[in-house]
This record gives C-alpha cells, sequence and structure tokens, in this order.
C-alpha cells in the first residue's frame, strides 16, 4: 500500500493568514493526490484533485500543487468556516490511501 | 448537483452482517465509480472498495477488507450498498458513500453522503 504523510498533524493560525499543508506519498503518484475539507461532524468535502484542479463550486483561496512523491495544499485568507481537517488522498493504485490529517485550529 | 444518501441500522451485533444502502439523486448511477469509506470515530479515513457499472460491473476491494466486503449497485432504484460480514468492534464507524469521477485511468471523489455511523456492540 502507498503510505501518505501530512505534516503538520496540526497548526494554529489566525483569521487572514497563508497556511501550508504538506503531503508525502511512499512512492510516485504522479499527479493522482486529491484534497479534502472536513469540519467537525461534517462529511468530507472535495476540494482539489489531479493535485491542483479545484472541484467546481470551490474558491480560489484553496491551491494545490506537487507531482511525484511532494505535494502542498495552500490556503489563503483563513476564514472562520476555513478552520477543519484536511486529508490528502492518493488514487494512483489500489488500495486508495488517505494521510493522517492536519487539523488547521485557531 | 447529485446527492448521496446513506440509510441502514445504526447498531449491528458482533459476527453479524453490517448492510448499508446509498441512494443517489440528481444524476444517473452509470458512468461512475460508486465507492463506500469508513471513518472510525476521531480517526482517519479507510476506503473500503468500489463498484463500477460497465465492463460487466467490476469492483475493487481494500484488501484489508477483501474477504467480508461486498459492494452491488441497483440501476433500477438509483442506489448501491455495502454489505460487510463478521463484524467486530473495529468495525464501528461512520460510513461514507461517495461518487467517483474518472480521471485517465482512475478515478477521484467529487461527491460524499453525509455519513451515517454503525456501531457495532452486542
Amino acid at each position: 500500500d502507498i503510505q501518505m504523510t501530512q505534516s503538520p498533524s496540526s497548526l494554529s493560525a489566525s483569521v487572514g493568514d497563508r497556511v501550508t499543508i504538506t503531503c508525502r506519498a511512499s512512492q510516485g503518484i504522479t499527479t493522482y493526490l486529491a484534497w479534502f475539507q472536513q469540519r467537525p461532524g461534517k462529511a468530507p468535502k472535495s476540494l482539489i484533485y489531479a493535485a491542483s484542479r479545484l472541484q467546481s463550486g470551490v474558491p480560489s483561496k484553496f491551491s494545490g500543487s506537487g507531482s511525484g512523491t511532494d505535494f502542498t495544499l495552500t490556503i489563503t485568507s483563513l476564514q472562520p468556516e476555513d478552520f477543519a481537517t484536511y486529508y490528502c488522498q492518493q488514487y494512483n493504485s489500489f488500495p486508495f490511501t488517505f494521510g493522517g490529517g492536519t487539523k488547521v485550529e485557531i | 448537483q447529485v446527492q448521496l444518501q446513506e440509510s441502514g441500522p445504526g447498531l449491528v451485533k458482533p459476527s453479524e452482517t453490517l448492510s448499508l444502502t446509498c441512494t443517489v439523486s440528481g444524476g444517473p448511477i452509470s458512468s461512475y465509480y460508486w465507492s463506500w469509506i469508513r471513518q472510525p470515530p476521531g480517526k482517519g479515513l479507510e476506503w473500503i472498495g468500489y463498484f463500477y457499472i460497465y465492463n460487466s460491473g467490476n469492483n475493487n476491494y481494500n484488501p484489508s477488507l477483501e474477504s467480508r466486503v461486498t459492494i452491488s449497485v441497483d440501476t433500477s432504484k438509483n442506489q448501491f450498498s455495502l454489505k460487510l460480514s463478521s463484524v467486530t468492534a473495529a468495525d464501528t464507524a461512520v460510513y461514507y458513500c461517495a461518487r467517483g469521477n474518472s480521471h485517465e485511468y482512475s478515478y477521484y471523489f467529487d461527491s460524499w453522503g453525509q455519513g451515517t455511523l454503525v456501531t457495532v456492540s452486542s
């Protein structure tokens, strides 16, 4: 199985900040990488696929980059609704696997 | 816009079979990959498997669960289901259904159900 490692596991930020979350795959996955946002008690919401493509309706404050084994999710101008847990997920090969999550806290 | 809704028992006894259904509305059940994903309380996400209608129907399951899992689709009802046999307390989780959209030779999740908590306990 491909292991997905996110860092940091949590971070503190303020409204208006820019944050970056990293995700590393244990082997190359080209750009078969997705990012999700999960607010407490809610289902995950799809943000990005193919490492950098925004899902329909997702604001451009979210951006993704990377290829191979190293990826980043950047969120600009943090708003209260952005405080959540973010997961990366590889879909290069089965079984699909998720990172452990990064909790963005105030 | 497509919507997914999970349904099924919230409590299952150990050694029995967990059965959930996902009803898809606002879009066809064909042409997509239909998956189940679970999340134990306070933990991360685990992909369970998928079903794809075309090519006479094909599926792929997480090897960690493969011996106990069946995912099937009922096109007449626009639903797909999950059966997980011989459950234990370790199968207690929120179960999500999700739609997979094609990306080259694979697929990515673009829509999720709200999730349903299933507790395994006697």
